[in-house]
């Protein structure tokens, strides 16, 4: 079926790193992606939805200047956490649906830890 | 906006026994996807049911089934036969069905412990 496959697992890195997240489509294209963010004990909450070709589109109260989205091609997306800090350590997970009604399939996420 | 409630933060069940988990949401589109979701530990999200709302009859699959109750706006899930694999975090969720493709909207989690 379907997968999303999300890069890397768990980053660990000091406090003004820039990281960057990879949330790639396999089998199919993902012209939509979704980030979400997931603090301890908590919801999921999106992030941005990032658009093939195109600006992403970000919620209210996330910061585009911190959160860079970029989705060059039909299969990748990528976040990018500038200049981190311990407040953005985190759980970031990535979604695509393969069509418009279908369910979106789910990356395994990208544990978050700034030192 | 859309809004999905979920009041009930952890519920237990011993095992072979049935539960269920609340859900309810609130909308103005008459169109839209209802999901449960269950996330394990390993944080993976996995999809367990899916509910069309033009719809009437429940979905089911296997041992989880929903009642849906479209003028309420409620959308429970039940779980039979209730085993120890089904400890996790479940997530009720709402997608509109128009304009292509839409976010997902997640309720705060029911915590499921299942006891042997």
């Amino acid at each position: 079926g379907a997968v999303v496959s999300q890069h890397p697992s768990w980053v660990i890195c000091k406090s003004g790193t820039s990281v960057k997240i990879e949330c790639r489509s396999l089998d199919f294209q993902a012209t939509t992606m979704f980030w979400y963010r997931q603090f301890p004990k908590q919801s999921l909450m999106l992030m941005a939805t990032s658009n093939e070709g195109s600006k992403a589109t970000y919620e209210q109260g996330v910061e585009k200047d911190k959160f860079l989205i970029n989705h060059a091609s039909l299969t990748l997306s990528t976040l990018t956490v500038t200049s981190a800090h311990p407040e953005d350590s985190s759980f970031y997970i990535c979604s695509a649906p393969p069509r418009g009604t279908q369910p979106q399939h789910f990356g395994d996420g990208t544990r978050l830890s700034i030192l | 906006a859309q809004t999905v409630t979920q009041s009930q933060p952890e519920m237990s069940v011993q095992e072979a026994e049935t539960v269920t988990l609340s859900c309810t949401y609130d909308t103005s589109e008459s169109d839209y996807y209802l999901f449960w979701y269950k996330q394990p530990p390993s944080r993976q999200m996995i999809l367990v049911i899916r509910q069309e709302a033009y719809k009437q009859q429940n979905a089911t699959e296997n041992r989880f089934s929903v009642n849906f109750q479209k003028a309420a706006k409620s959308f429970s899930l039940k779980i039979s036969d209730s085993q120890l694999g089904d400890a996790a975090m479940y997530f009720c969720a709402y997608r509109s069905a128009s304009g292509g493709y839409n976010k997902l909207i997640f309720g705060a989690g029911t915590r499921l412990a299942v006891h042997p």
